[in-house]
């Protein structure tokens, strides 16, 4: 069993609030991914990481930021959260070359 | 990445081996077939993956054809916890993203 973790699982936060979504990997992988999942809908790219101080925005245009300041740590921020923004966030992780990539349980995010 | 199209919706009767078709037709040489599952309201979970021969682990296996336009995934003994979202993905080896289709709905019935 992969051992990444997200916190919270599930979040409702009013707008305009500002956000952080946490994923932890214990694997000391060092790439990792930030996915966003409509409900019923494909999984699209919105950030991802090569390692620390590595980030990349995805092929997905997201508001969201994220960092890696650690290799296990990679959050998501949300300045100013909006009813738009109400989806599933999904964070991998994976070893170079052609590992297969580790996924949460996701964050399930309602912005009211 | 090459893009893979897959059927909508299967069914399969529990305890049936359920055999799950994806065409990449433009697959590259040095591109990998993937597997993996989303059971709902979980995150994606892998099942296998292949570059031109066929595999088998715990789970599934693999069959890849020879020119590698297409493969298929078996469950050899399909459960009603197999119910899922099934995605096949192509990546080039130490590629940065896996693009995920629509995926195939398993649906396995008593």
């Amino acid at each position: 069993e992969a051992d990444i973790y997200q916190t919270p699982r599930y979040l409702v936060i009013g707008t305009g609030k500002k956000i952080t979504l946490e994923c932890s990997q214990t694997m000391g992988h060092d790439k990792m991914y930030w996915y966003q999942q409509d409900p019923g809908m494909e999984l699209h790219l919105i950030h991802y990481s090569y390692g620390v101080n590595s980030t990349e925005k995805g092929d997905l245009s997201s508001e969201s930021t994220v960092s890696r300041i650690r290799t296990e740590h990679f959050p998501l921020t949300l300045e100013s959260a909006r009813p738009s923004h109400t989806s599933q966030y999904l964070c991998a992780s994976s070893e170079w070359g052609n590992s297969p990539l580790h996924f949460g349980n996701g964050t399930r995010l309602t912005v009211t | 990445d090459a893009k893979t199209t897959q059927p909508p919706s299967m069914d399969c009767a529990e305890g049936r081996a359920a055999n799950l078709p994806c065409n990449h037709s433009t697959i590259s040489g040095n591109e990998y077939v993937y597997w993996y599952r989303q059971i709902h309201s979980q995150g994606p979970q892998y099942i296998i993956h292949g570059l031109k021969n066929n595999e088998t682990n715990e789970m599934a296996s693999l069959i890849i054809t020879e020119d590698r336009k297409s493969s298929t995934l078996i469950l050899p003994h399909a459960t009603l916890r197999d119910t899922a979202v099934y995605y096949c993905i192509v990546r080039v080896v130490g590629g940065n993203k896996l693009v995920f289709g629509a995926g195939t709905i398993l649906r396995v019935k008593s």
